[in-house]
Parts: C-alpha cells; structure tokens; sequence
C-alpha cells in the first residue's frame, strides 16, 4: 500500500501561471515530507522541505503547503517557467534513514 | 560541489550476465542507497547502506545483491540479469545526522538494458 500518493501523473500548466502539484499521505506518524525534481537522464534533485511544526515554506518561486489534518501537502511554483518542466517526486522519511517516494508527477510548461 | 558518480550512464546486457553497477560519493556520507526508476512506479529502494560492510534490504532487493567494502563506494550487483530488470537505476547517499538524513543526493542514473 502506498504511504505515499501522488495521484495525478501528468500536469501541464501555461508559462507564466501557477503550477500546484499534490500530494498525500497515509502515515500520520511522518513528521517531514521533501520535494525532489528530476530532469531526463539526470538523477533527482532536492527543492524544498517542510516540518510537520509547520504548515508553509516557501523558497524562493517554491511553496510548500501542509496541511496535517487532511494529510495532504501541495508544492505551488510561481510563476511557471519553461525550465520547471521536469517530472516532481514527494517524499516522506521513514525510519532514521529512509525515505519514501511517490510515484511523481510529470510538470509541463507551456509556452 | 557535491557529487555522486555512477560507473555509466548506459549499459547494454544480455539475460544471464552478471552485471556490476558501481556509484561513489566524495561527501564523507554514511548513508548510500540503490534504487530503481520505472514509469509508473516512480522510485523504488532495491538496498541501502548506513555504513561500510552494512546493508539493508530495501523494497525490490530480489535478484540484486550489493557490496560497500568502502565508505565512498557503493555497488549493486545482478547475479543473473533478467529482462525485467531493464531499468533506471539511481545512486543515493545522505549524512546520517539529523535533518540532513533526509536530504538525499542522487548520481546521474545507469539506464540498462537486458536484451
């Protein structure tokens, strides 16, 4: 079963607008969730992090939005750029060293 | 600049062959990971490793071994390649302490094919 869900696999969004990409999660005991993004033929890079003590982070371009009760996280990119197109993969920690990963959802930025 | 590095970007196998994937990291971390990406199924964790001559099973670890006889180096091993295996398959690793555990950094992928 996944712990970790994102149920939409591809997006595709205008340049310029905002792009929201969901998440959502099962395991109430996770206290951390991630966001990676991953290029073709490149390995994933980390963008953005929060704590379950917090329900924003924002860095730059990037917002992550908690919301524990609903167990749902979104990431929010604004506005949309053509270098945004990538595929985005939510994770949550497992353990001390572990994590998670969703299935990811691919971002398409249209000109 | 951090870097982990993967022995190739792409590999061709035939089915039975015993394949060697390697990856090394110059960061000092504890923590190496092995994992596999399929469209679909997003990332999968065959092994994982938080320290020399320690592994862990991961998700997927059936018909993949690995081997981290060095802190910066961490290798999966297919015993006998199968077609299913034909896959992206992505290096990890992570510094053991607190938060930081968290924050992988992942090599450019191996794409193999089992012909």
């Amino acid at each position: 079963d996944q712990q970790v869900k994102q149920n939409s696999p591809s997006l595709s969004v205008q340049e310029g607008r905002i792009s929201i990409l969901n998440c959502d999660y099962t395991n109430s005991m996770f206290d951390y969730f991630l966001w990676y993004k991953k290029y073709p033929a490149e390995g994933p890079t980390f963008l953005i992090s929060i704590s379950s003590i917090k329900d924003k982070n924002e860095d730059g371009r990037f917002t992550v939005f908690l919301n524990k009760s609903a167990k749902h996280l979104s990431l929010h990119i604004v506005p949309s750029q053509p270098g945004d197109s990538a595929v985005y993969f939510c994770a949550a920690p497992e353990g001390d060293d572990k994590i998670i990963f969703g299935k990811g959802t691919r971002l398409h930025i249209l000109p | 600049d951090v870097k982990v590095t993967q022995s190739s970007r792409y590999l061709v196998k035939r089915t039975g062959e015993k394949v060697f994937l390697e990856c090394v990291q110059d960061m000092d971390h504890e923590n190496m990971f092995w994992y596999r990406q399929d469209p679909g199924l997003g990332l999968r964790l065959i092994y994982f490793s938080y320290d020399v001559k320690m592994k862990e099973k991961g998700d997927i670890p059936e018909g993949y071994s690995v081997s981290r006889e060095k802190k910066e180096r961490f290798s999966l091993i297919l015993e006998s390649a199968s077609t299913n295996q034909t896959s992206m398959y992505l290096c990890a690793s992570s510094s053991a302490s607190g938060l930081s555990s968290y924050e992988q950094y992942f090599g450019p992928g191996t794409r193999l094919t089992v012909t």
